[in-house]
This record gives C-alpha cells, sequence and structure tokens, in this order.
C-alpha cells in the first residue's frame, strides 16, 4: 500500500511569493492534515481537512490556506511568503487517532 | 507551561545501551499518546501508539503511560545504530472527527547509537 506522497520535494522562493504544496493520502483516509516543522519549533499543527472540508486551524495567519479536493488529495498554499516561513511543511493522513506522515516538502524562502 | 515537554538533547549511547526517552504534558484531556521516529530529512514514521496508562511492548521498543502524573515514556532496549534519529512523542484528545483532532508534538530528542 502506497504511503502519504508530497510535491515537490524542496521548493525556492524569494519573499512576497507563493507556495503551493500537494499531498496525496493513504487510499481510503479521508483526513489530511499539514504541519509545519521549522529549525528549534518543533512540530506545529497548521490545518486538518476532512470530506473535503476545512475542520481546524492552528495558530498561524490567514496567509495559510489550503483545500481537500474531491479525491481527498489536498493542497497548501502559503501567500506573501516570508523569510520564517522557510521549513520542512509535513502533510499526514489518517484513520481515527493514527496519523501518517509523507516524507515533506522542504521550503526555502530567499 | 507549554502543554507537552520533552527531555532536551542531544543524547549520545554506545550500542547496546538501555535508552529512556520522556515526556511530560499539562493537558488532561490527552487521551492518546504517540512516539515517532524521524530520521533525517525524511517525514515522522509511527513507532508506537496507546490510548491507556500501563506499559505496551512492541519488540525491542516499550511504551510507558502514567495519566495520573501526565508522563509518558519509550524504552528502547539493546540500542542499535540504526536507532540514531530524533524521537518525537505526540499527544491527542481524541473522539475521531472532534475538532480537537490534531497532534500536539514534543520537541523531539535526537539520538546518536554509537558502535
Amino acid at each position: 500500500e502506497a504511503g502519504v506522497t508530497q510535491s515537490p520535494t524542496h521548493l525556492i522562493k524569494t519573499r512576497g511569493q507563493q507556495a503551493t504544496l500537494r499531498c496525496s493520502p493513504i487510499s481510503g483516509h479521508t483526513s489530511v492534515y499539514w504541519y509545519q516543522q521549522a529549525l528549534g519549533l518543533g512540530l506545529q499543527f497548521l490545518l486538518w481537512y476532512d470530506e473535503g472540508e476545512e475542520r481546524n486551524r492552528g495558530n498561524f495567519p490567514p496567509r495559510f490556506s489550503g483545500r481537500q479536493f474531491p479525491n481527498y488529495s489536498s493542497e497548501l498554499n502559503v501567500n506573501a511568503l516570508e523569510l520564517e516561513d522557510s521549513a520542512l511543511y509535513l502533510c499526514a493522513s489518517s484513520v481515527w487517532e493514527t496519523q501518517y506522515f509523507g516524507p515533506g516538502t522542504r521550503l526555502l524562502v530567499l | 507551561q507549554k502543554e507537552v515537554e520533552q527531555d532536551p538533547g542531544p543524547l549520545s549511547v554506545p550500542e547496546g545501551a538501555i535508552v529512556s526517552l520522556n515526556c511530560t504534558y499539562s493537558n488532561s484531556a490527552f487521551q492518546y499518546f504517540m512516539w515517532y521516529r524521524q530520521y533525517s530529512r525524511k517525514g515522522p514514521e509511527l513507532l508506537m501508539y496507546t490510548y491507556s496508562s500501563g506499559n505496551k511492548e512492541d519488540g525491542r521498543f516499550t511504551a510507558q503511560v502514567d495519566k495520573s502524573s501526565k508522563y509518558i515514556s519509550l524504552f528502547i532496549r539493546d540500542s542499535q545504530p540504526s536507532d540514531s534519529a530524533t524521537y518525537l512523542c505526540a499527544m491527542d484528545f481524541g473522539g475521531g472527527s472532534g475538532a480537537n483532532s490534531k497532534l500536539t508534538f514534543g520537541k523531539g530528542i535526537t539520538l546518536s547509537v554509537r558502535p
């Protein structure tokens, strides 16, 4: 069974640009979670999508947004990029409380 | 006070040692407890999952939960160089599709097992 996949693996942007990150969950999983893992800050919860709806969001500004498609894949958009947005962005899909993570997208903002 | 506190690292041990990794938490509403292992430049991989107080064993790994003390531990027996990674504890309020369904992580501790 294929795991959670994410694309791209690496992304380099400049300040003020927009970034789009993609995630495909494990087959049969309807929930997708996004986390930010910045150096020294640990994993921070960003967004949770289930059945196409945003169910919960973490303490991040509105320029972090996303959506979930009918096939349960998901997209994370980060507008007006700032230097401190440089981090590893992880997507997870779940069945009940067990979340399975993808390899992440490493975003570098210059 | 952070919701989840994890012992700071890094931690370096010789091969074959018993490793003890610990986390404390402040919110008694946490019901589910997990340990993830994260190798460099990879996503976290679920190691252990438990929802009750007591011990759960899986091979060389034992997860221990003490809800009365709000304390969880992961023990690694006969540690191997391949165990060298960052270990993250994580907690969930539970409830399946409830609005609080998200994981709260400790900051992680980097373990190095020397051959």
